[in-house]
């Protein structure tokens, strides 16, 4: 079945250093795959998301992309800040075929001031 | 974007008692919404997909007595927690699907159960 696995944490890092966590995935058609954001106490949020093979999604400085010949979607930033401090979630989504999402485990982020 | 609102965001409630938790679309109309569970170690356990007039879809493992879904409007979906157990202390998000080409999910920002 589509699955999604992702780096474990937690991820420590100094603040301004490089980000990656890895993830990839498991699945027959052509997902969608996201980056969720979740802080403290909160509810998940859409960070990013690629529809279609070699799309790149972005925000806040953070970047994938959908590479389909390694099943990838690793999550990127150049420039850690403190306040991105969170759990990232990679998900898949199967929309074309039935309405669900699939996430992968979870990675804690820490970031030192 | 749009907004999800689940209400409570925390809840304490005695062993044997019920608590509903619900979820509201605000600003679109979800026919499909989603219950996860969330439990301590981050994984998030998607429990069922509830679709506007119909009954919900629950996951393998996840009791349907125990955990009633209504989903009565286009912008509303509750999760009853019924003959709550101090064993369903967690946290549980619910998610509404927007759009129909384009599709995206946004997410309630949670609700924390305690059974004492």
């Amino acid at each position: 079945g589509d699955s999604v696995t992702q780096m474990e944490g937690p991820v420590t890092l100094s603040e301004e250093a490089f980000l990656t966590i890895n993830c990839t995935y498991t699945a027959t058609g052509y997902p969608s795959l996201f980056w969720y954001v979740q802080y403290p106490g909160e509810g998940l949020q859409l960070l990013l998301k690629a529809t279609k093979a070699d799309d790149k999604g972005s925000n806040k400085g953070f970047e994938a992309t959908y590479r389909k010949e390694t099943t990838s979607f690793h999550l990127e930033k150049g420039s850690v800040q403190v306040s991105d401090s969170a759990v990232y979630f990679c998900a898949l989504s199967t929309w074309n075929r039935d309405d669900k999402i699939i996430f992968g485990k979870g990675t804690r982020l820490h970031i030192l001031p | 974007g749009a907004v999800v609102s689940q209400h409570p965001s925390w809840v304490i409630c005695k062993s044997g008692t019920s608590v509903k938790i619900e979820c509201r679309s605000l600003d679109f109309q979800a026919t499909t919404m989603f219950w996860y569970r969330q439990f301590p170690k981050q994984s998030l356990m998607l429990m069922a997909t509830s679709n506007e007039g119909s009954k919900a879809t629950y996951e393998q493992g996840v009791e349907k007595d125990k955990f009633l879904i209504n989903h009565a409007s286009l912008t509303l979906s509750t999760l009853t927690v019924t003959s709550a157990h101090p064993e369903d202390s967690s946290f549980y998000i619910c998610s509404a699907l927007r759009g129909i080409a384009n599709t995206e999910a946004f997410f309630g920002q949670g609700t924390r159960l305690t059974v004492v």
